[in-house]
């Protein structure tokens, strides 16, 4: 089966900084890589999501970078605010037809200082 | 519109009793998910339904646990004969369609189940 890898476990910058959360994937045939963003306390949610026929996606802070030859994509946040304090899910999945399974990484706490 | 809402939102029990987990997806989603968040942990699938039917229930642990969806819509997840190991955050999530599309799962707040 699918084994998504995380790093890092922590990760903690000043506001206005960029982070950049990375992740591997194993299973050549995954088509599909969304993050997550998960609060304390609430379920995941989505905060944005990558196809393997795309080599990157952004949504204003938030970017995305898959590499597919090398099975590794990326989560890059700039400039930074408090509010992007949170645990980051990396995810992939293989569309079958059969639904959307989704293998979650081990998360990345995400810390943005004053 | 309101989304995926779980009950209960903590649950506390002893080990070998029995547990039921209730998820209302959002309303005219047909594919329902559910997964289990272990402390440190991200979600570990257990169950997909298309509708009606279990489509895939190869995340479940073991025949302990059990899933229905009878009417396409609420889903109660269903274990039995608890154990300590048990305890985790159970997270339901729908999605529109669960087909080759590749639509979003909208998670549940989670049910926090301790067995004690």
């Amino acid at each position: 089966g699918e084994n998504v890898e995380q790093h890092p476990s922590t990760l903690s910058v000043q506001e206005g900084d960029s982070a950049v959360i990375k992740c591997t994937y194993s299973d050549s045939a995954s088509n599909y890589f969304p993050w997550y963003k998960q609060e304390l306390g609430k379920g995941p949610q989505l905060i944005i999501d990558i196809r393997s026929n795309v080599g990157e996606k952004k949504d204003q802070r938030i970017a995305v970078t898959l590499n597919k030859t090398a099975k590794h994509f990326s989560l890059h946040i700039t400039e930074t605010q408090p509010e992007d304090s949170a645990v980051y899910f990396c995810a992939a999945s293989r569309l079958t037809g059969g639904g959307n399974k989704l293998t979650f990484g081990t998360g990345t706490q995400l810390k943005v200082e004053l | 519109g309101a989304g995926v809402s779980q009950t209960p939102s903590n649950k506390v029990t002893e080990k070998g009793k029995y547990v039921e987990l209730r998820c209302d997806p959002i309303s005219g989603h047909t594919a329902l998910y559910w997964y289990r968040q272990s402390l440190g942990q991200g979600p570990e699938f257990l169950i997909y339904f298309q509708g009606t039917g279990a489509a895939d229930d190869s995340g479940l642990p073991n025949d302990r646990f059990f899933a229905v969806r009878p009417e396409g819509s609420v889903s109660t997840l269903k274990i039995q004969r608890t154990e300590r190991g048990d305890s985790a955050v159970y997270l339901c999530a729908s999605s529109p369609n669960g087909g080759w599309s590749t639509e979003t799962q909208y998670f549940g707040p989670g049910t926090r189940l301790l067995v004690l």
